[in-house]
């Protein structure tokens, strides 16, 4: 099967620049995606990472390492706004789509 | 365009009946997905129908089924319910289903089970 770590909580002041990480467990690799989810609300995708490097878009940036199997979703300049839980996922391709259990990220004024 | 629906948004059953929730995707998708969303569980897949078959399938009991019907709608039924079938159902649909597509998910069911 395939199975997904990441932190439960991660607490960051407005302004500042945090880092939520993931690890996975996979017999296949199709990428890693991370999703955001407010309170209430459905889950938006933010990005998806199939090859190692790292992928900016607009405040969020998101790195893959394969070899390492891991990946971090890097947020920049936080605002209250971006409160809310983030998932890695794997896609399914020919395994079932799994979700971690997702980040709860607190932002300070 | 339109973004994914799903009827109806709460549901309130007593154990032992059965459900039925819909969701329609974006135009011009034609993959759609199921997924479960418990505080204690997650996000759950539960299966995904691509051109009206079934594509892919959780770890779910056969309680849990579903279908496509040739606009891409989707319907999913769970029979005797249990407690522990209180969640939120989220279905997301993309155009082919492929691993590098963005999946958009509808705002969900919110189901309680009395």
């Amino acid at each position: 099967g395939q199975s997904l770590e990441q932190p439960s909580e991660v607490t960051a002041v407005e302004g500042a620049i945090v880092q939520i990480n993931c690890t996975y467990q996979t017999s296949g690799f199709y990428g890693l995606s991370w999703y955001q989810q407010h309170d209430g609300g459905a889950p938006t995708f933010l990005s998806y990472n199939a090859l190692d490097g790292l992928e900016e878009t607009g405040r969020f940036s998101s790195f893959l390492s394969r070899s390492d199997s891991y990946g971090y979703l890097l947020l920049q300049e936080l605002q209250m706004k971006d409160s809310a839980s983030y998932f890695c996922a794997l896609p399914g391709g020919s395994y079932i789509p799994t979700f971690g259990r997702g980040t709860s990220l607190i932002v300070h004024p | 365009k339109a973004g994914v629906t799903q009827t109806p948004r709460y549901l309130i059953k007593t154990r032992g009946q059965q459900v039925t929730l819909s969701c329609s995707p974006i135009s011009g998708h034609r993959s759609v997905s199921w997924y479960q969303q418990t505080p204690g569980q997650g996000l759950q897949f539960l299966f995904e129908y691509f051109s009206e078959t079934q594509r892919n399938k959780g770890n779910f009991p056969g309680r849990f089924s579903g279908r496509q019907f040739s606009n891409s709608r989707s319907e999913m039924n769970v029979s005797t319910l249990e407690l522990g079938d209180s969640a939120l159902y989220l279905c997301a649909s993309s155009f082919e289903g492929a691993p590098q597509e963005t999946q958009y998910f509808g705002p969900g069911t919110r189901l309680l089970v009395l």
